[in-house]
């Protein structure tokens, strides 16, 4: 069964600081990840996709992916209170597009 | 735009009710997915439609009945449920299956009394 790995958290960091948000999938064929954020309420909202080993930077958001370690993370620079949220880790599950989502990571950020 | 559009985004139906939820995006995606999701859980995958047609069913009861009226509209018929069917109902599109980049509705707030 294919699974994904977060730890669920809460991570804390100061206002400024660098959050890094971490996942690990069990299934060595995966090609396409995708990093989500959930406000409480909310629907998750796609904020980075990856696909290719290495990073992948948009604004304060720096996607990296490495198959060789089935891991992949979401480093947010200059953490704003407003990116306090839960973070959800997805794999694609299968040839129909299915996403395949981690426990999610509690993100808090202090002013 | 990367829209899609759920009605209503709260329902409270009783547990002989017949009730549905409605999905509706104009991004010319081909795929379209339900998704429940629980409290402090992550969003649990259910039904899958490519090109219009069921690709994915996952294995849920019968009480819950998709449908896909058009490449547009993904409808999910709600009869006899349970309280522990109380949930946010998601829907997502993307362009294809294979492309896997999918969007989410607002999701609508399911209670079951």
């Amino acid at each position: 069964q294919k699974e994904v790995e977060q730890n669920s958290g809460p991570l804390s960091v100061p206002e400024g600081a660098i959050a890094s948000l971490n996942c690990t999938y069990s299934d060595r064929g995966s090609q396409s990840f995708f990093w989500y954020r959930q406000y409480s309420g909310k629907s998750p909202e796609l904020i980075m996709s990856i696909y290719s080993n290495g990073d992948k930077e948009d604004g304060r958001f720096t996607a990296q992916l490495n198959k060789a370690s089935q891991y992949v993370s979401l480093l947010i620079r200059d953490s704003q209170p407003s990116d306090s949220a839960t973070y959800l880790c997805a794999v694609k599950g299968g040839s129909q597009g299915n996403l395949i989502f981690g426990k999610g990571t509690k993100l808090s950020v202090k002013p | 735009d990367t829209e899609v559009t759920q009605t209503p985004k709260h329902l409270v139906m009783g547990m002989t009710n017949k009730k549905s939820l409605k999905c509706e995006q104009h991004m010319g995606h081909r795929a379209m997915y339900w998704y429940k999701q629980k409290a402090k859980k992550p969003p649990e995958l259910m039904f899958v439609y490519s090109y219009e047609k069921l690709s994915i069913n996952e294995s849920v009861p019968s009480r819950f009945s998709p449908e896909c009226p058009n490449s547009s509209l993904l409808n999910l018929h709600l009869h006899a449920l349970q309280p522990e069917d109380s949930a946010l109902y998601l829907c997502a599109s993307s362009q294809s299956s294979g492309y896997t980049e999918a969007f989410f509705g607002q999701g609508t707030r399911l209670t079951v009394v």
